[in-house]
């Protein structure tokens, strides 16, 4: 079946970082890829998202390209912030299907 | 626009009791999810909507829990009896159907339950 996997947490960078969180996935279709985040207390939030081969999505600095050939969607941000600090998970859904599918998410620690 | 929203944000009750959490999806979305998260399991989904149509619903724990949808805005989850294995995060999210474009899901901010 469809699945994601990305790195485990926590990650800890000092503010002004590069920041890299790898996800790789599988799927026998078509899948739509997304990153989403999620703060303290509160519910996920998409992030950013891409849809087909060599879209790159982007928001708030984040970057993240659907590579089919590596079959990787990584998110990237060349300088993190304190307030990034968050929860990541990386997250697919296979066109044939109506369910996304998340990894297992990712802590990132900032530290000022 | 409003989002999804949850209520309540957070419920404190004693084992046995019935709980039921609350959930308004964003209007016009026609699918609804319900998923728990709690740190040894993550996040996962128990059920879903389409159309207010249960139609998948194969990640509810056991029979304790159910839930409904009796119209577009509006649904709950229902846990009875309640145990405190069940004490999680509980969220609901909605989507529109739109195969092949990426519809994302939105979150509501959960509701936080205790069980004791």
């Amino acid at each position: 079946g469809d699945s994601v996997t990305q790195m485990e947490g926590p990650v800890t960078l000092s503010e002004e970082a590069f920041l890299t969180i790898n996800c790789t996935y599988t799927a026998t279709g078509y899948p739509s890829l997304f990153w989403y985040v999620q703060y303290p207390g509160e519910g996920l939030q998409l992030l950013l998202k891409a849809t087909k081969a060599d879209d790159k999505g982007s928001n708030k600095g984040f970057e993240a390209t659907y590579r089919k050939e590596t079959t990787s969607f990584h998110l990237e941000k060349g300088s993190v912030q304190v307030s990034d600090s968050a929860v990541y998970f990386c997250a697919l859904i296979d066109n044939r299907d109506d369910k996304i599918i998340f990894g297992k998410g990712t802590r990132l620690h900032i530290l000022p | 626009d409003a989002g999804v929203i949850q209520s309540p944000r957070h419920e404190v009750t004693e084992m046995g009791q019935e709980v039921t959490l609350r959930c308004k999806p964003i209007s016009g979305h026609d699918y609804l999810f319900w998923y728990r998260q709690t740190m040894m399991r993550g996040l996962e989904l128990l059920i879903y909507f389409n159309n207010n149509v249960p139609i998948d619903d194969s990640g509810m724990p056991e029979d304790r829990f159910s839930a409904k949808m009796p119209n577009a805005s509006f649904s709950t989850l229902k846990i009875q009896p309640s145990e405190p294995r069940d004490s999680a995060v509980y969220f609901c999210a909605s989507s529109l159907r739109d195969r092949g474009a990426g519809q994302p899901q939105h979150f509501g901010d959960g509701t936080r339950l205790s069980i004791l």
